[in-house]
């Protein structure tokens, strides 16, 4: 059975730094794996994709990297902003490329002015 | 263009009705899938339909069900209300076929049940 696991599970940083997100999951055949960020009160809004054959997606300050080998993903956000302030979460597909997903139970992430 | 619709945002029922909340995908897609969000078990997948057939459920009683209609608009009914079944209640529509790999969820804002 698939888990996913994101460490930390709140993280506070200063305006300007760079930092990481971890995301990690126990069954390595995995389809793809996408990164979410959510808003207090909102749904979910998609921001990288990473599929199992990549191994990095970027947009913007956003870049995430997977290691299917040892069941790892990180996100790394540059230069972080006030507005950056949200939950992060992982997914993974339980099966093939279906809309299935585990999701992490998120990094709440909290960027000071 | 339009993005994915839920109603109602926000309801309050008590223990033993039963509610029935809606979703109208982005236009074209023809995927819809459901999740439940709480505080203590996060996110968790309830069941997903393409072309008005259920492809994939979650592990969920039998008090929660779906359907699909031919527009591709999705609802799902929970019977029986019970106190835990307080969430937010997330519904996603994706344009993929399953196994493409390339299935972007988009999420809708989400209806806020909450069971008195």
């Amino acid at each position: 059975k698939q888990e996913v696991t994101q460490i930390p599970a709140a993280l506070s940083v200063p305006e300007g730094e760079n930092l990481v997100l971890n995301c990690s999951f126990t069954d390595s055949a995995i389809y793809n794996l996408q990164w979410f960020r959510q808003d207090p009160g909102k749904g979910l809004t998609s921001l990288l994709l990473i599929q199992s054959s990549q191994r990095e997606q970027t947009s913007g300050r956003l870049n995430a990297s997977l290691d299917k080998s040892s069941g790892r993903s990180t996100l790394y956000i540059a230069a972080s902003q006030p507005g950056d302030s949200a939950t992060y979460l992982c997914a993974v597909p339980t099966q093939g490329g279906s809309e299935k997903l585990v999701f992490g139970k998120g990094t709440k992430l909290t960027v000071n002015p | 263009k339009a993005g994915v619709t839920q109603t109602p945002r926000y309801l309050i029922k008590t223990r033993g009705q039963q509610v029935t909340l809606s979703c109208s995908p982005i236009s074209g897609h023809r995927s819809v899938s459901w999740y439940q969000q709480t505080p203590g078990q996060g996110l968790q997948f309830l069941f997903e339909y393409f072309s008005e057939t259920q492809r994939n459920k979650g592990n969920f009683p039998g008090r929660f069900s779906g359907r699909q209609f031919s527009n591709s608009r999705s609802e799902m009914n929970v019977s029986t209300l019970e106190l835990g079944d307080s969430a937010l209640y997330l519904c996603a529509s994706s344009s993929s076929l399953q196994g493409s790999g390339a299935n972007v969820l988009t999420f809708g804002a989400g209806s806020r049940l909450t069971v008195l």
